[in-house]
């Protein structure tokens, strides 16, 4: 089973300031990598696969980057919407692990 | 509008047996794999199952392997979760995603909540 281990567990940061999760994977899921956001009691939402590639409707604020192992979800200027948890979850095998996730948080 | 509607949560004792049910809608079901995955009180999200767009292919997390199946029917575009020899462990949230050979789980249903208790 392929363990991802995201990294800070919380981010405390300000609207507008730059925000940069990591997520690194115990072997290389080549580019198939997606990224989630998930609000207190909402659903979690896609918004990044294959590494890079933004969902639907994701503004361009979100970006992914990184291959192998190592991967970065990055915010560029935080909104108010975006204080939010995101998990990283691999696609290159079954089981499809996700990642322990990072806190967003207002600082 | 593509759309999951989870149902068949409940209280379950310890050992007892549920079946979750997702029923999809607004896409063409039988050509995509679809996953269960679970969320406990205040934790994160926890990949259960998945099966392929047939139902020939089939995986399970560690922790609810030999006692967890999943299935579909792509006649009714219904997939399926059948929990048995529950444990406490196993109180969660339970979600249905699309799970396309590429992308990511999208959409995602809303979810149908299992309690396991005494």
């Amino acid at each position: 089973e392929i363990v991802l281990t995201q990294s800070p567990a919380t981010l405390s940061l300000s609207p507008g300031e730059r925000a940069t999760l990591s997520c690194r994977a115990s072997q290389s899921v080549s580019s198939s990598l997606a990224w989630y956001q998930q609000k207190p009691g909402q659903v979690p939402r896609l918004l990044i696969y294959d590494a890079s590639n933004r969902a639907t409707g994701i503004p361009a604020r979100f970006s992914g980057s990184g291959s192998g192992t190592d991967f970065t979800l990055t915010i560029s200027s935080l909104e108010p919407e975006d204080f939010a948890v995101y998990f990283c979850q691999q696609r290159t095998h079954w089981p499809r692990t996700f990642g322990g996730g990072t806190k967003v948080e207002i600082k | 509008e593509v759309q999951l509607v989870e149902s068949g949560g409940g209280v379950v004792r310890p050992g007892g047996s549920l079946r979750l049910s997702c029923a999809a809608s607004g896409f063409t079901f039988h050509d995509y794999g679809m996953s269960w995955v679970r969320q406990a009180p205040g934790k994160g999200l926890e990949w259960v199952s998945g099966i392929n767009w047939s139902g020939e292919r089939t995986s399970y997390a560690d922790s609810v392997k030999g006692r967890f199946t999943i299935s579909r029917d792509n006649a009714k575009n219904s997939l399926y979760l059948q929990m048995k020899s529950v444990r406490d462990e196993d109180t969660a949230l339970y979600y249905c995603a699309r799970d396309p050979d590429s992308l990511g789980f999208d959409p995602w249903g809303q979810g149908t909540l299992v309690i396991v208790s005494s």
